[in-house]
């Protein structure tokens, strides 16, 4: 089945590590992004990539890195930089065309103590 | 400056009535999409409908149709026949070009939906 991996779904780490939450997509998307949301608000982009090899900052890039070697991969690592990372993480992707929705994973919570 | 924008926190909205959704949006993009999703308490993203700039027609899918006003830049979300099941947070969105940064997606901060029996 055609579809977007995220993973872990829970993450728990101690307050000052680097962590990555991995998202994998086999739908041959070109573009993937990644959205932060914190409880009952909205989604927040963190990073959007186009291409292999190319990714653009969103609103709130701060603290975050991504690569993205591989179209079907596009890891997130939160860093120690970033002053609150409890929150939901959704990773998502969509072909280029502005017509089409965008799809999906099942998120990752991250949990800071 | 926000781009999208949800003024309705949360609405309530008796079982089998209609109920519509607000989302005003900003982009100097001529050629931009907008989508609704629906979010579930299981926190899953469920695309809904989407609407092209261009499109001359309101965009209608089942019992959601998109009441599209381009000079108000207004995208508003109707829910005909509201079911329990729609109790969920609604998220409107936009697709634009940035230049030299590929297709943005922006989601608004969303609107509580809780239906009544």
């Amino acid at each position: 089945d055609g579809g977007i991996t995220q993973s872990p779904k829970y993450l728990f780490r101690k307050e000052g590590q680097n962590v990555t939450l991995s998202c994998e997509q086999n739908l041959n998307h070109d573009a993937m992004y990644w959205y932060r949301q914190d409880p009952g608000q909205g989604l927040r982009l963190i990073y959007y990539s186009q291409i292999v090899n190319d990714f653009q900052k969103g609103d709130i890039a701060e603290g975050y890195s991504v690569s993205r070697e591989k179209k079907e991969s596009f890891p997130l690592t939160v860093t120690s930089a970033q002053k609150n990372p409890t929150a939901f993480y959704l990773c998502a992707s969509s072909v280029w065309a502005r017509n089409t929705e965008a799809f999906f994973g099942q998120g990752t919570r991250l949990t800071v103590v | 400056a926000q781009k999208i924008t949800q003024t309705q926190p949360g609405m309530f909205v008796q079982e089998k009535e209609a109920v519509t959704l607000d989302c005003t949006y900003d982009t100097s993009d001529p050629s931009y999409g907008l989508f609704w999703y629906k979010q579930p308490s299981s926190g899953e993203m469920i695309f809904l409908i989407y609407q092209g700039s261009y499109d001359q027609q309101n965009a209608t899918e089942g019992r959601y149709s998109l009441n599209f006003q381009k000079a108000r830049k207004s995208a508003n979300l109707v829910i005909s026949a509201s079911q329990l099941g729609d109790s969920a947070m609604y998220f409107c969105a936009m697709r634009e070009v940035i230049k030299a940064a590929g297709n943005k997606l922006t989601f608004g901060g969303g609107t509580r939906v809780l239906v009544k029996p």
